[in-house]
């Protein structure tokens, strides 16, 4: 069966420090991947979703970027955090040319100090 | 424009009452819906889901849906709500051929005892 991690959990982070978060599907191959920001009180903000390697769209202007090493990881960076980077950050994977449908991970919750 | 809408934000509901959360879209072609549930501090579990056919759907939890293409509506319903219902739940359109999801806004659900 297919599973989704991410990671750190929690992170507390300074304002100006770098971010790196970190999404690993198991158990398919070449899913599409998606990198989802929910801030608090708030609804599901698409940040960036990829179709393959090396193919990554990014959904709104912002600092923060993607990157995907390996078929079934993908990476949340940013250089320098700002306050409103803090949020719940949720990785999800679909299958690609299939039926749709995301399954999460259990997600990160970001604190930018 | 496509669009999602869950117009209550906050519903109360005794545990044992019957539930239903609104769903209204705004989509061109045939809808890919779906409804996730999100208990605080995790990510999103998957519901149910219709892309054709019948249009009330059964899903997990005791769940089911109904699809009304003529009032564009996915409502969600359960006959009798336990209290770990409690959560947050999404309704989502699928995008047609980009893998993505349009979201709304959520509905946080809370159960009396």
């Amino acid at each position: 069966s297919q599973t989704i991690h991410q990671w750190p959990a929690t992170l507390v982070q300074p304002v100006g420090s770098p971010l790196s978060l970190e999404c690993t599907v198991e158990g398919t191959s070449n899913p599409n991947l998606y990198w989802y920001r929910q801030a608090a009180g708030r609804g599901l903000q698409l940040l960036f979703y990829s179709i393959g390697i090396d193919q990554i769209s990014s959904e709104v202007p912002q600092n923060l970027s993607a990157s995907r090493p390996q078929d079934r990881q993908f990476i949340l960076s940013s250089k320098k955090l700002l306050l409103s980077d803090s949020g719940f950050y949720l990785c999800a994977w679909s299958v690609t040319g299939g039926s749709y449908e995301q399954y999460f991970g259990p997600g990160t919750r970001l604190t930018v100090t | 424009a496509q669009s999602v809408t869950q117009p209550d934000i906050h519903i109360t509901v005794s545990e044992g009452a019957s539930l239903e959360l609104r769903c209204n879209y705004s989509y061109g072609a045939t809808p890919y819906l779906f409804w996730y549930v999100q208990s605080p501090g995790q990510g999103l579990q998957l519901l149910l889901k219709y892309f054709s056919g019948d249009t009330l759907v059964q899903g997990i939890k005791g769940f089911e849906a109904e699809f009304k293409r003529s009032q564009s509506s996915f409502n969600l319903r359960k006959p009798s709500v336990h209290w770990s219902d409690a959560a947050e739940y999404f309704c989502a359109v699928g995008v047609s051929g980009t893998y993505k999801y349009i979201f709304g806004t959520g509905t946080r659900l809370k159960v009396l005892a």
